[in-house]
């Protein structure tokens, strides 16, 4: 596709709730991360793929996350039994692997537990 | 591990006055160095980004930076803003010396420019 395209754009869930956000990269990019953003704060980085591998987790904060790249293009973020404090921005960007490439950045599901 | 500092959360610039946003970055490994700007409601696009050589970067919008070893910085620029520059600006650093390399970002720094 024309750009990295995540959905939903917006999403309200109900304090203990599962919720799952996709993320469509650049048709062709190995690389896939996702970053998590909290309101007036930068992007933290939550975990990467190459291809269909999850090679950096390190920052998902809790066993609730769950991430997967199956077949190395779609991704999936999921969140088991959502709390307030999941409340963010969450990013998907994608690039072609190499040092120093630019990644594209998706416009971002906005998550409100409630 | 990485870091990155900006030192300012907000910087109010009239329009057509220049302007710099600060960034310090700490590693203990060589860097690639990044800025990247993020309009309301969209997503983050790369403004420019230091990977080697000069220096002195030139980005998109007029956009450049400076690249300084000693002091760990990597500043933005832009000799005269417009409008239609006020967004969030991200600075931020990966780590050379890995193939598989996260994107550390900065806290951002909010530009609104007055008329």
């Amino acid at each position: 596709g024309a750009g990295v395209s995540q959905s939903p754009r917006y999403k309200v869930a109900k304090r203990g709730q599962d919720v799952a956000l996709r993320c469509d990269p650049i048709s062709g990019h190995v690389s896939l991360f996702w970053y998590q953003q909290a309101l007036g704060q930068g992007p933290e980085f939550l975990t990467y793929f190459q291809n269909e591998a999850q090679l950096d987790k390190s920052g998902l904060p809790s066993d609730r996350f769950f991430a997967e790249r199956p077949e190395g293009s779609v991704s999936t973020l999921k969140i088991q039994r959502t709390q307030q404090e999941d409340s963010a921005v969450y990013l998907c960007a994608s690039s072609l692997v190499g040092q120093g490439t630019e990644a594209f950045f998706g416009q971002g599901t906005r998550l409100t537990v409630v | 591990a990485q870091s990155v500092t900006q030192l300012d959360s907000q910087v109010p610039v009239f329009e057509e006055a220049p302007v710099e946003l600060r960034c310090n970055y700490s590693s203990s490994v060589s860097v690639y160095l990044f800025w990247y700007v993020q309009y309301p409601n969209q997503g983050l696009q790369l403004l420019l980004k230091y990977l080697s050589g000069s220096t002195l970067v030139k980005g998109i919008n007029g956009f450049e930076a400076e690249f300084n070893k000693s002091q760990t910085s990597f500043h933005l620029r832009k000799p005269s803003v417009h409008i239609s520059d006020t967004a969030e600006y991200f600075c931020a650093v990966s780590d050379q010396d890995s193939s598989a390399s996260k994107i550390i970002f900065g806290s951002g720094t909010r530009l609104s420019i007055r008329p």
